[in-house]
Formats: C-alpha cells, structure tokens, sequence
C-alpha cells in the first residue's frame, strides 16, 4: 500500500530544535522529489522545503532558509526535516508530500503538528 | 513569486447545489495549476491537475478549466462529502511552489 506516515512533532520552546521524519512506503521512494509543506493553525497550505530523488537538490522558503534542514535516506525510505532556532510562528501541522510523475502532489502523509511556545 | 488569489473565501451552499470557485494568479501560469480538496483534520487530496485533468479516482462531478491567470474548478452537483477547503496550487515559476489562501464550501 502506498503511503506515507510523518512523525517526531511535538512541543519546543522558542530557540528550541526538532527533527521530522516521513516514512515512505508501497512505491520506489528514490524515483520521487520529495516536499515538506505546513499548515499554520486555521491557515491555508505553505510549501517550505524539496528535495530530489538522489538528494543532491534542495530549496526552501526564505522564511525557514538557514534554519531548517532537508534530507532523506532513500536506503530507509525515510525523509527527514531537521528544524532549529524554531519561532512561534513555526507553529503548524507539517505535512509531506510526494512529487508524482506529473509532478503535483499526489501522495500526502496524514501530518504531524508541531507547536512552538514558551 | 506567483501569488494565487481565491475567491470566493467561503462558499455557503446546498447539497445538489452546482459549486463555482475562482484561482487567479498574479502572472501568467499556462496551464500548470492544481487543485486539492481538504476536509478537517485531514491532508490535502489532488483532485485536479494541469488545469482540467481529473487525478485517478476523482469523479466526474469535479471538474477543472481556465489558462493563462484566470481558473475555475466546478463541482456540478455537491454531494455531502463535497464540504470541504479547496486549495489552488501552481508550478509554473517555481521554486517556489505556491498555493492560493483557500475556499470554504459549507453547506
């Protein structure tokens, strides 16, 4: 079955760090750009970060350039996003999303939620 | 970058009712826009792509049209599982990839 299943969010203080993962499965997860895309509380979709299929390509927003890490391990199926010096206003459901063949986002993972506050 | 304009932000109809909702886009996008449909506490699900192409096991109520700045998508005919945010979302000049703020069809 394809899918896909985001973990490791949770609450961090201010200035605090994170680590997101998405496990991929039922389909060759090394063929695939792969994105990470957010949801602030009651707000509409924000694409923030991609990467490649062999990783070796990535972009992200300004508002998370410099701060937040993509990578993945096609070995694992994992794809990872390593947040640091997190703001408030980073606070949102983190969603990954697969590039499909025609390059829209055909496969999304369920979210996992990540919420910044002191 | 692109900015996507929906309209309208919330769409106040019945079930059998036929739904219209607008993407515009700042500049010209061919016809590399999407659409996604996502109900409460769920992700996004593509419904449309390219503009007019239906995704695998969308039905045919949905429907996508429009180039160029100006798209529309219609649900012909709502069906209670039709209630839900829809989004428009472009790769014409990305990155970065952008998405329009959303609209509400609530019955």
């Amino acid at each position: 079955q394809v899918h896909l299943v985001e973990s490791g969010g949770g609450l961090v203080k201010p200035g605090g760090s994170l680590r997101l993962s998405c496990a991929a499965s039922g389909f060759m997860f090394h063929d695939y750009y792969m994105s990470w895309i957010r949801q602030a509380p009651g707000k509409g979709l924000e694409w923030i970060s991609y990467i490649s299929g062999g990783g070796g390509s990535t972009y992200y927003v300004d508002s998370v350039r410099g701060r937040f890490t993509i990578s993945r391990d096609n070995a694992k199926k994992s794809l990872d996003l390593q947040m640091d010096s997190l703001r408030v206003d980073d606070t949102a459901v983190y969603y990954c999303a697969r590039e499909g063949e025609l390059g829209w986002f055909d496969l999304w993972g369920p979210g996992t939620l990540v919420t910044v506050s002191s | 970058e692109i900015v996507l304009t929906q309209s309208p932000a919330t769409l106040s109809l019945s079930p059998g009712d036929r739904a219209t909702l607008s993407c515009r886009a700042s500049q010209s996008l061919s016809r590399y826009l999407a659409w996604y449909q996502q109900k409460p506490g769920q992700a996004p699900r593509l419904l449309i792509y390219d503009a007019s192409n239906r995704a695998t096991g969308i039905p045919d109520r949905f429907s996508g049209s429009g180039s160029g700045t100006d798209f529309t998508l219609t649900i012909s005919s709502l069906e209670p599982e039709d209630f839900a945010v829809y989004y428009c979302q472009q790769r014409s000049n990305w990155p970065p990839l952008t998405f329009g703020g959303g609209t509400k069809v609530e019955i």
